[in-house]
């Protein structure tokens, strides 16, 4: 039973260079979550998509960052350029709605911008 | 503006013996509450939750109680044991789908 896939897990770069995590959520689940986790402001939401549209963004810190949903089984998250300030653990997470139902969640890409 | 407080980074509890998790929230609205553990290098996996309709919920060795006044819950784990040992994270919403989480607490059981 596939869990939540994200990909990279581990992600390395230079500062100024484009970054594209990518997440594939739990079959049949309509509700995806990308959330940053930092030291200081623990784990945030950046974006919430249910089915395949972006419902709220207001998570999402600047311009420099994007993301899609083309399918119901495919999501990214793009940061260009990317910054320092922009280190941290990316989770993508998916639930069956939208609503109060847990949230299942990959195991992170690990993002080190130097 | 942080809603949902977990003011012990850390706990250590000898194994056996019960393992209390604490966790304050700020916003009256929220009416749902989770618990998610964390193992280095994974993703938060759900563990219970609890409606502001009930004041406990009960799932094998996990309980989680809600006092809606205090706008104050807790997790109960008896017995601990060492494979416990995670990050634990308090979550709550209003019934929507965003989540506001604690910034956690790192349990450690020892033998």
């Amino acid at each position: 039973d596939a869990g939540v896939i994200q990909s990279p897990r581990h992600e390395v770069t230079e500062m100024g260079q484009e970054v594209t995590l990518r997440c594939k959520p739990i079959s049949g689940h309509n509700s995806l979550f990308w959330y940053r986790q930092t030291m200081m402001r623990g784990l945030e939401l950046l974006i919430y998509f249910n089915n395949n549209v972006p419902i709220d963004d207001s998570g999402m810190p600047e311009d420099r960052f994007s993301a899609k949903m083309p399918n119901a089984s495919f999501s990214t998250l793009k940061i260009q350029p990317s910054e320092p300030r922009d280190s941290a653990v990316y989770f993508c997470a998916s639930s069956l709605t939208g609503g109060v139902q847990p949230q299942h969640f990959g195991d992170g890409t690990r993002l080190s911008i130097l | 503006d942080q809603q949902v407080k977990q003011n012990s980074p850390s706990l250590s509890v000898q194994e056996g013996r019960i393992s209390i998790l604490n966790c304050d929230y700020t916003n009256s609205m929220f009416d749902y509450f989770l618990w998610y553990k964390k193992y280095p290098a994974e993703g938060p996996t759900f563990l219970i939750s609890i409606s502001s309709i009930k004041d406990k919920n009960e799932d094998g060795r996990f309980t989680v109680f809600l006092n809606k006044s205090a706008k104050h819950l807790s997790l109960h784990i008896v017995p601990s044991q060492p494979g416990d040992s995670a990050v634990y994270f308090c979550a709550a919403t209003d019934s929507g789908y965003a989540l506001n989480f604690g910034k956690g607490t790192s349990l450690l059981v020892t033998p």
